[in-house]
């Protein structure tokens, strides 16, 4: 079946480091990729997408591109801060039928002044 | 504001005995959701619902329960089937159900057994 893979954390990196999240999907088709960000005690809310291969979905700093080749969508930020610290998780949709996201375990960041 | 709306933040259970936990939506969204969320793990799916009156179980629906009366309104009540429900249940919503479409959360419910 369709799955996600994150790199395992936590993630320990002091501000204005560069960051990457590593993820990799298995698919049978071609999906919507995300990712969401958990700060401790709350919900999930939307960081970025992508809808198809070699989009890159940007907001905050932080980005991803949807690379088919590497069935990847590794997250980046090029400075971190003590705020970004969370967990992030990486999904995905197909889009095709109904919308039945698919998360992977999350990878909590750590940020330390 | 719009938004999704979870009540309570905390809710404790006793043996056998049935809770439920309130989901309200004023997006105007079709489609809702319920996940469960463990320590350490990814979420999985527990109902859903794409329309009023009609749901449908995800992967881990046994011992939990859900009714759809209204667009708005999603309830899920954790049965005293459901051997360990102690989570954070996290509800969704979308505006349709295709692939493409963005899932919103709300802030969540965490479930302890006394």
């Amino acid at each position: 079946g369709d799955s996600v893979t994150q790199m395992e954390g936590p993630v320990t990196l002091s501000e204005e480091a560069f960051l990457t999240i590593n993820c990799t999907y298995t698919a049978t088709g071609y999906p919507s990729l995300f990712w969401y960000v958990q700060y401790p005690g709350e919900g999930l809310q939307l960081l970025l997408k992508a809808t198809k291969a070699d989009d890159k979905g940007s907001n905050k700093g932080f980005e991803a591109t949807y690379r088919k080749e590497t069935t990847s969508f590794h997250l980046e930020k090029g400075s971190v801060q003590v705020s970004d610290s969370a967990v992030y998780f990486c999904a995905l949709s197909m889009n095709t039928g109904f919308q039945k996201l698919v998360f992977g375990t999350g990878t909590r960041l750590l940020v330390s002044p | 504001d719009g938004g999704i709306t979870q009540s309570p933040k905390y809710l404790f259970r006793k043996e056998g005995q049935n809770v439920t936990l309130s989901c309200e939506q004023n997006l105007n969204h079709d489609a809702m959701y319920w996940y469960r969320q463990d320590p350490g793990q990814g979420l999985r799916l527990i109902y859903y619902s794409q329309i009023v009156n009609d749901f449908q179980k995800g992967e881990i629906a046994e011992g939990y329960s859900v009714s759809r009366e209204k667009k708005e309104s999603f309830p899920l009540t954790v049965t005293s089937a459901q051997k360990n429900p102690t989570a954070f249940y996290l509800c969704a919503s979308s505006i349709g159900q295709r692939g493409q479409e963005t899932q919103y959360f709300g802030p969540g419910t965490r479930l302890l057994v006394l």
